[in-house]
């Protein structure tokens, strides 16, 4: 399994501020991704971060609002900027391990944002 | 479009006893691969189980099983002898891409499971 250390565990914010969400893995990758997932909803993706390119966006998902850097193989940011209400969610970093046959999904903790 | 259905807002099972939770899908694609993940209280999401739409036999996990109809386009989970600590979020996921490769996942709605002691 993949270790995967995202920080803060949760955070209460004021509107208007931004919360920048740190994810680490224990080893290189290739792509991270990053999830939001709303109050008794679903996992939606937010980005696919490369190293050394542009991050990916989904649709309704803009960098504007959710920047992201990946300066290097084992570590991605995600700015959640201008929060409002409804951006409260967890939102989860997660990467790809080969595991045999099987490329596996793991997840970090997760951070818990509410915002005020 | 990829679509993952979980029918099963909720469910009931008695501790000692099997429970399934149901995971309909949809795609076009004749490579994928199916997941299943458990998501306590805490938040984390702890992988389960893992079946690639090429692979002939159900995937089992310890008390975990994957009862796999691939005509019917159905992924259920089967979890036996149900613990306490089972409690919590199922989803369900689907990846399109050849089971060796990596990319997004596409999550159904979720089944909160509550065992009863």
């Amino acid at each position: 399994s993949a270790v995967i250390s995202q920080k803060p565990s949760r955070d209460i914010c004021q509107r208007g501020t931004s919360l920048t969400i740190q994810c680490q893995v224990d080893s290189q990758v290739t792509m991270m991704f990053w999830y939001r997932q709303q109050p008794g909803q679903s996992l939606t993706l937010i980005a696919t971060a490369n190293q050394g390119s542009e991050a990916t966006y989904e649709s309704g998902f803009v960098i504007d609002k959710f920047p992201i850097s990946r300066p290097n193989l084992t570590f991605s940011t995600l700015t959640v900027s201008n929060m409002s209400p409804e951006d409260s969610s967890i939102y989860l970093c997660s990467v790809d391990r080969q595991g045999g046959d099987v490329t596996e999904a793991f997840f970090g903790q997760g951070t818990r944002l509410t915002v005020v | 479009a990829q679509k993952i259905t979980q029918t099963q807002p909720g469910m009931f099972v008695q501790e000692k006893e099997a429970v399934t939770l149901d995971c309909t899908y949809d795609t076009s694609d004749q490579s994928y691969g199916l997941f299943w993940y458990k998501q306590p209280s805490s938040g984390e999401m702890i992988f389960l189980i893992y079946q690639g739409s090429y692979d002939e036999q159900n995937a089992t996990e310890g008390r975990y099983s994957l009862n796999f109809q691939k005509a019917r386009k159905s992924a259920n989970l089967v979890i036996s002898a149900s613990q306490l600590g089972d409690s919590a979020m199922y989803f369900c996921a689907m990846r399109e891409a050849p089971y060796n490769q990596g990319g997004k996942l596409i999550f159904g709605q979720g089944t909160e499971l509550s065992v009863k002691p």
